[in-house]
């Protein structure tokens, strides 16, 4: 089964605004991973968390890790139109029979309009 | 420049006949993954793969093989592929405890 869950499925938003995207996962991790998608072509890679970090930025977009509730946030401040794709989050397993397996959520479709 | 390979991008086949996606990477890392990616289905794993001649099942397995004899390859094998395995496939590599790099995708095909 997926590790990472995205919330929501989809979003619609005005160029400008914020969007945030969130991720719930089950199991220890090393790190969370974000990426983003545009359609039908390959996953880049956005931004690393590390386990032991609780917020980490890269230009217009901040992560934040919390491992008690076993969740992430993908924030994407000052949206355009260039930034509709896919977002989707992927979880680095820690020990036990994932070891160092990457496991994908089904993602966010993010859709910004000019 | 660093990057994932993957041949052929785009194939169509017929049921049963056997065939091999090809995925390479010159960044020298240790793990590389196949998925697949379908409509309301997000991303699965196929195989994963920790070094050469370690292999392991991802969550979605049957009806592939995977090889990796050099540490830069790691084709996906069909042997008998059916129209339930027309899909978007990606090849993808890392080091341990890094970001995924992604091939551009393999989209098969099978009638």
């Amino acid at each position: 089964s997926q590790q990472g869950e995205e919330d929501p499925q989809a979003l619609s938003i005005q160029e400008g605004e914020n969007a945030t995207m969130n991720c719930s996962y089950k199991t220890s991790i090393n790190n969370l991973q974000w990426y983003r998608q545009n359609s039908g072509r390959g996953l880049v890679h956005l931004i690393l968390i590390r386990s032991n970090e609780r917020e980490k930025h890269s230009g217009r977009l901040r992560v934040t890790l919390d491992t008690s509730k076993k969740s992430s946030s993908l924030l994407i401040t000052a949206s355009r139109a260039a930034d509709t794709a896919s977002y989707f989050c992927a979880t680095d397993a820690r020990g036990g029979t994932s070891y160092g397996k990457l496991t994908f959520g089904q993602g966010t479709i993010l859709t910004v309009h000019p | 420049e660093a990057q994932v390979t993957q041949n052929p991008r785009y194939l169509i086949t017929v049921t049963g006949k056997k065939l091999t996606v090809t995925c390479s990477q010159n960044m020298n890392h240790e793990y590389m993954s196949w998925y697949r990616q379908d409509p309301g289905l997000g991303l699965r794993q196929i195989y994963y793969s920790m070094n050469v001649e370690v292999t392991d099942k991802g969550d979605v397995p049957e009806g592939y093989k995977v090889s990796r004899k050099e540490k830069r390859n790691f084709p996906l094998i069909l042997e008998s592929p059916s129209p339930n395995q027309t899909s978007l496939y990606f090849c993808a590599s890392r080091k341990h405890g890094n970001e995924q790099y992604f091939g551009p995708g393999t989209r098969l095909t099978v009638t």
